[in-house]
């Protein structure tokens, strides 16, 4: 099975900040990788699809990219809704995985 | 596009637990189901999918056994039911849209069901 790995676990950043969060695939994924916000409480929501794609109605503030095994969800300048958890997850040859998680908290 | 699942479950050791989704807003065989569980304060753990259009199947090996995905095209239903249930199966189990033949991400996702095994 394909692992996904995360980082940062955490991250503590301001209003207004430009926030990275990195995944990095055991194996070659071929852009098969999606991003999601989890608030507390609630149902993940797709963010980015496709490495790259950004959802219907997600603000464009959020951007993916990467390639093979390295990826990345940059928040371009971070706003108050932002505050959640974002997962990863590849999704190739009916095989989903996702990463542990990185909580984006207020500095 | 709206994804209704059951609701709470309290289970023993040992117990199964029958978990529904029920899509509306587009047509039912259109698109696949799968199903992820979250234990508290913990991360996402994907459990299997099922295409609604043929039946087809596939489930985490972790689960292997002890999960069966089934769909009802009549009331457009799909259902997870996990057997031999233990403490740490406690979760909040959701189901999400995706594709009906082909891997890809979840764009609609049901409310989430929490199950919560205890003696």
């Amino acid at each position: 099975d394909i692992q996904m790995t995360q980082s940062p676990s955490t991250l503590s950043a301001s209003i207004g900040d430009r926030v990275n969060i990195t995944c990095r695939a055991s194996q070659s994924i071929s852009g098969s990788l999606a991003w999601y916000q989890q608030k507390p409480g609630k149902a993940p929501n797709l963010l980015i699809y496709k490495t790259s794609w950004l959802e219907g109605g997600v603000p464009a503030r959020f951007s993916g990219s990467g390639s093979g095994t390295d990826f990345t969800l940059t928040i371009s300048s971070l706003q108050p809704d932002d505050f959640a958890t974002y997962y990863c997850q590849q999704y190739n040859s009916y095989s989903w995985t996702f990463g542990q998680g990185t909580k984006v908290e207020i500095k | 596009v709206h994804l209704l699942q059951s609701g709470a479950e309290v289970k023993k050791p040992g117990a199964s637990v029958k978990v529904s989704c029920t899509p509306s807003g587009y047509m039912f065989t259109r698109y696949g189901i799968s199903w992820v569980r979250q234990a508290p304060g913990q991360g996402l753990e994907w459990m299997g999918w099922i295409s609604t259009y043929n039946s087809n199947k596939k489930y985490a090996q972790r689960f292997q056994g002890r999960v069966t995905m089934t769909t009802d095209t009549s009331t457009g239903t799909a259902y997870m039911e996990l057997t031999s249930l233990r403490s740490d199966d406690t979760a909040v189990y959701y189901c999400a849209r995706g594709d009906v033949v082909e891997t890809a991400a979840f764009d609609y996702w049901g409310q989430g069901a929490l199950v919560v095994v205890s003696s």
